[in-house]
């Protein structure tokens, strides 16, 4: 099955710093979703990015769908950045209507005042 | 709205006990989808409903049950659970298509 790798594994960084995780995997995907997962366990939705560029404030994310990669950019980053981001892919060709997510293993971010 | 919700929140239960996790979202999505989340690990899926139907069962064992009664809900019936049962279960939804999966708050289960 696909493989999904996230680095760096862990991350601590001082606020106002900037960061990027990657996300690599092994096989095309149909859909790639970048979340950050809060202290209390709620999955918040940051880009929907099988392709392209988006960014939404201090975020902002690239997949690089022929190279097999994404990159989650964090800019001016803040306590409340802190939690785990996870990248997660669906391979499946036909999907039947639906999504199969595989998640990576996820980066944990703290972030110190 | 991108609202899932997820009941209990929080749910203690015996071994010899029966409950049941209730999950609902009204965005007008086809596909639903639960999820086991052990302590520092990722999300893992159990199974996916697409119209209503169950699509996918990731060879969970038969001690979790889950129905879906109507396009809007989403339950997943829980019995002779074991310890290490134990873990942070999801609920998400999504449109039909290769589209962006949305998830509830979760509930966190505890097998005593």
């Amino acid at each position: 099955g696909i493989q999904v790798e996230q680095s760096p594994p862990d991350l601590i960084l001082q606020e106002g710093a900037n960061s990027t995780l990657r996300c690599n995997f092994s096989d095309s995907v149909n859909n790639l979703q970048w979340f950050h997962q809060n202290p209390w366990g709620q999955l918040i939705n940051l880009f929907y990015i099988p392709s392209g560029t988006k960014q939404n404030g201090r975020l902002s994310a690239t997949t690089v769908a022929t190279e097999r990669y994404s990159l989650l950019y964090i800019s001016s980053s803040q306590t409340t950045d802190s939690g785990v981001y996870f990248c997660a892919v669906d391979p499946t060709r036909f999907s039947g209507g639906y999504n199969k997510l595989i998640f990576g293993a996820g980066t944990r971010l703290a972030v110190h005042p | 709205d991108t609202e899932v919700t997820q009941t209990p929140k929080h749910l203690v239960m015996g071994m010899t006990n029966k409950k049941s996790l209730k999950c609902e979202q009204h965005m007008g999505h086809r596909a639903m989808y639960w999820y086991k989340q052990k302590a520092k690990k990722p999300p893992e899926l159990m199974f996916v409903y697409s119209y209503e139907k169950l699509s996918i069962n990731e060879s969970v064992p038969s001690r979790f049950s889950p129905e879906c009664p109507n396009s809007s809900l989403l339950n997943l019936h829980l019995h002779a659970l074991q310890p290490e049962d134990s873990a942070l279960y999801l609920c998400a939804s999504s449109p039909h298509g290769p589209y962006e999966q949305y998830f509830g708050p979760g509930t966190r289960l505890t097998v005593t």
